[in-house]
């Protein structure tokens, strides 16, 4: 079974600050993939960035950075410079890679609010 | 390219009801999921399509609920009869085989009501 955990209901962040998200996951699979998705107000899910299990750098795009410490068990999206534009939920999931085993789990997410 | 849609965007029904969502994945995309997330809770698995097969249902939370893709384009969850605890967002999204992420784009979902 795959379990992601979310510790942060909540987060502010002053505009153009950098802000931590957490996430750790826990499972029995040896290849999967961790993924951040963002849910703005309007309700549509945004892929925001994915890492391999067995990718040995941090994944980034554009602000947007993953913190993966395989050991710890942990993958924080870091979003620098924040823009009022941020403020969302954000949810971190994951997925195995084998056949029947490709459903994301996800967390309780986090609402993040971008403060000017 | 047309991204992920899903119809209807909100859906009230009363208790006994029956109701069908719509998902149409992106073109090409031979994978096809859904997932739900009820008020307060986190996004959970319903099942996933490979094409037009159940790859995976074990998210199908009873027999109320039923699935289907014929043809291996657009999808239908049907829920009948509709229950109090049904209300939420169901999702749907859609990914390819191939990819390194198998990224998976989601529809803009489907918000369920039921009274």
């Amino acid at each position: 079974a795959q379990k992601i955990t979310q510790t942060q209901p909540g987060m502010f962040v002053q505009e153009k600050e950098a802000v931590t998200l957490d996430c750790t996951y826990d499972t029995s699979d040896q290849s999967y993939g961790l993924f951040w998705y963002k849910q703005p107000s309007s309700g549509e899910m945004i892929f925001l960035i994915y890492q391999g299990s067995y990718d040995e750098q941090n994944a980034t795009e554009g602000r947007y950075s993953l913190n993966f410490q395989k050991a710890r068990k942990s993958a924080n999206l870091v979003i620098s410079a924040s823009q009022l534009g941020d403020s969302a939920m954000y949810f971190c999931a994951m997925r195995g890679v084998a056949p029947g085993r490709r459903a994301l789990t996800f967390g309780s997410g986090t609402r993040l609010q971008v403060q000017p | 390219e047309a991204g992920v849609t899903q119809f209807p965007s909100h859906s009230v029904i009363e208790k006994g009801q029956t109701v069908t969502l719509r998902c149409d994945p992106i073109s090409g995309h031979d994978n096809l999921y859904w997932y739900r997330r009820v008020m307060g809770k986190e996004i959970k698995f319903l099942l996933h399509f490979v094409k037009e097969s159940k790859q995976d249902e074990s998210g199908m939370p009873n027999n109320r609920f039923l699935a289907e893709r014929t043809g291996g384009t657009y999808s239908t969850l049907k829920v009948q009869p509709a229950e109090l605890e049904d209300s939420g967002v169901y999702f749907c999204a859609s990914s390819q085989v191939e990819g390194r992420s198998n990224e998976q784009f989601f529809g803009p979902g489907t918000r369920l009501t039921v009274l």
